[in-house]
């Protein structure tokens, strides 16, 4: 159980264009997402923290008219990085609570992650 | 705040060696532990964690200790494999999770 799935798992595009990234809880409802991001040979930053049916809240430094986040459902948010840039490339991890576990843990569950490559 | 120190890598280890990955943390509260494993191109899985003070984590080997007097959650496998070659994140979660630098594992054979 508290499988978390991600689509695409890889994406390249051009400079300028807009991407989007889906995250689901395949056997969970989660009422909170986070959204990572990992370059190279580094740990995970957290972005921001959505919340169904509400807005994200941003970390520090991510610009939240650049990373696009809505969480519409209980099963699915998605990230939008607009006018993507080559500086944008970075692998993308989306991680999800699962309110019916034991929340004591405050354990996240990990998707396997998009890589976005902007050229 | 919160924040996870781990030991820098990377490591590289001969099969059969024993592996010790130092973490420790540091939280106003009184957070759960975990360690994570990232093989190459992938997310992240959960390899054990701990929610309280002496708890001990284990899995396919690996063990750690939640040490509330030091503050440490260290990682420990008495005898590593090939296949146990990835990158290690310590990782703290109270209100949200913070991460560890991750730590490069390779085991020669």
């Amino acid at each position: 159980g508290a499988v978390v799935s991600q689509h695409p798992s890889w994406v390249i595009c051009k400079s300028g264009t807009s991407v989007k990234i889906e995250c689901r809880s395949l056997d969970f409802q989660a009422t909170t997402m986070f959204w990572y991001r990992q370059f190279p040979k580094q740990s995970l930053m957290l972005m921001a923290t959505s919340n169904e049916g509400s807005k994200a809240t941003y970390e520090q430094g991510v610009e939240k008219d650049k990373f696009l986040i809505n969480h519409a459902s209980l099963t699915l948010s998605t990230l939008t990085v607009t006018s993507a840039h080559p500086e944008d490339s970075s692998f993308y991890i989306c991680s999800a609570t699962n309110p019916q576990g034991p929340i004591i843990y405050n354990e996240q569950f990990f998707g396997p992650g998009t890589r976005l490559t902007v050229l | 705040g919160n924040s996870v120190t781990q030991m820098e890598g990377p490591v590289t280890l001969s099969e059969e060696a024993f592996l010790t990955i130092n973490c420790t943390y540091t939280a106003t509260g009184y957070p759960s532990l975990f360690w994570y494993v990232q093989y190459p191109g992938e997310g992240l899985q959960l390899l054990l964690k701990a929610t309280k003070a002496d708890d001990k984590g284990s899995n396919k080997g690996f063990e750690a200790t939640y040490r509330k007097e030091t503050t440490s959650f260290h990682l420990e496998k008495g005898s590593v494999q090939v296949s146990d070659s990835a990158v290690y994140f310590c990782a703290l979660s109270f209100n949200d999770m913070r991460f560890g630098a991750g730590t490069r594992l390779t085991v020669k054979p």
